[in-house]
């Protein structure tokens, strides 16, 4: 079982549609990071939320974390083919002595 | 540009080849990482760099052996590999290797594709 859940594993839509994908944990984490990562490169760091119900924005994309700092999820707002890629979600609790990935959504925005 | 540099990006090695893979990072970080990434698998953690001593290695085969001569240097040895360890191989990089409320983030670099024919 991963530390990290993520939802959807797949997700397939038209160009201008809105989605939002999920980071679900039953731990508490200290601090979790969003990365989008394309074929054949490395994870690209998009945001780090560390404050139970944070919100940030980066141009279309808004990132949550939960109030019990257990889960997260990132929404985009009128996705466009440039968004397709792999997005992870990583993060330890204060206990944790290493970081952990969720397995993925993997996104296919289509023109 | 994420201040981790790896090098090669591609590298194609026959079975029986010796071969290293180098990581370099310019961010001022304690710990490396090695990662495995393949199409079937999710990102797997390999080995763990702090202050240039190894504190985790995740059950590795010995076929794959990391150097860590100074913070800002990792590479993987690769000898005698197998066709199933074709993969992207990432390194990374963070403050600490322990996640913390002030924000500790891993930073990957480019990865390199190795195909092991």
């Amino acid at each position: 079982t991963q530390l990290l859940e993520q939802s959807p594993q797949f997700l397939s839509i038209q160009e201008g549609e809105n989605l939002t994908v999920y980071c679900n944990s039953s731990s508490v984490f200290s601090s979790l990071q969003w990365y989008r990562q394309e074929p054949g490169e490395g994870p690209v760091l998009l945001v780090t939320v560390v404050t139970g119900g944070e919100v940030k924005k980066l141009k279309r994309l808004t990132f949550q974390f939960g109030d019990a700092r257990k889960d997260s999820s990132l929404h985009i707002t009128a996705a466009q083919p440039g968004d397709t890629g792999l997005y992870l979600c990583a993060g330890g609790g204060y206990n944790f002595n290493k970081f952990y990935f969720g397995s993925g959504t993997k996104l296919n925005v289509k023109p | 540009e994420t201040g981790v540099t790896q090098t090669p990006r591609h590298l194609v090695m026959g079975m029986t080849n010796k071969k290293s893979l180098k990581c370099e990072q310019h961010l001022g970080h304690n710990a490396m990482y090695w990662y495995k990434q393949s199409a079937k698998k999710p990102l797997e953690l390999m080995f763990v760099y702090n202050f240039k001593e190894q504190t985790e290695n995740n059950s590795v085969p010995s076929r794959f052996s990391p150097e860590c001569p100074n913070s800002s240097h990792l590479f993987l040895h690769l000898h005698t590999l197998q066709p199933e360890d074709s993969a992207l191989y990432l390194c990374a990089s963070s403050q600490d290797p322990r996640p913390s409320s002030s924000g500790n983030t891993i930073y990957f670099g480019e990865g390199s594709w190795l195909t092991v024919v």
